[in-house]
């Protein structure tokens, strides 16, 4: 079956250690990709998102991802974490040739960062 | 301005009962989408609006799952004669556009007894 795979369920940092988050997602031809972040008590909202161009994509609060297309990858980095980054991660895809309206979430990772 | 909105937030239903949750997008938002979280998965789409049209429904898991969007703003998801499984949180998103950023809502949380 056709997937997004987020392969850290729980990822415990200490501040000012570097993040990377792994999404792979199995949907071939065109794709757009997201991360969304998910702040204890609040909604969940979009840190970054690639749809073509540079596969760097800078986003919000220092954040970034790589698309890398041979590997069906598009992980989120950050250089440095901090006790604010607390939050639960999810990679997102909507793959063009699929399905034109669908979004497909992976099943997300709970990111600790101890003070 | 104000952000999505989604009500009730917290619904205890019992087994057979019939629900409706409501989202309210933000205003001008064309595309309005639903999905269903379940605890600790990601979400999962259920069905897509724009406008009034629903142009998605290919997620909704079964006939008992039924959404509208009679003006092009307001939605309701209706489920008919819960079942356990459908206890979830329920997340509206809407945006300018189908590839615009989604924003959304707060959710609300099933619970099917």
């Amino acid at each position: 079956a056709q997937s997004v795979s987020q392969h850290n369920h729980h990822v415990i940092l200490s501040e000012a250690a570097s993040l990377e988050l792994g999404c792979n997602y199995s949907y071939g031809g065109t794709v757009n990709l997201f991360w969304y972040v998910q702040y204890p008590g609040q909604h969940l909202q979009l840190l970054l998102k690639y749809f073509s161009g540079d596969p760097l994509v800078k986003g919000i609060k220092g954040f970034e991802a790589e698309f890398i297309k041979s590997k069906f990858s598009f992980n989120l980095r950050k250089p440095s974490v901090q006790w604010s980054d607390t939050a639960e991660y999810f990679c997102a895809v909507n793959a063009l040739r699929y399905n034109f309206n669908k979004f497909y979430f992976g099943s997300g990772t709970k990111l600790n960062v101890k003070p | 301005g104000a952000g999505v909105s989604q009500s009730p937030r917290y619904k205890v239903a019992k087994r057979g009962q019939d629900v409706a949750l409501r989202c309210d997008p933000i205003s001008g938002h064309v595309s309005l989408f639903w999905y269903q979280q379940a605890l600790g998965q990601g979400p999962e789409f259920l069905t897509y609006f724009q406008n009034e049209a629903q142009l998605d429904k290919s997620g909704l898991p079964s006939d008992r799952f039924f959404a509208e969007r009679p003006e092009g703003s307001v939605s309701t998801l209706k489920i008919q004669r819960t079942q356990q499984e459908d206890s979830a949180v329920y997340l509206c998103a809407s945006s300018r556009g189908r590839e615009e950023t989604q924003y959304f809502g707060p959710g609300t949380r099933l619970l099917v007894l």
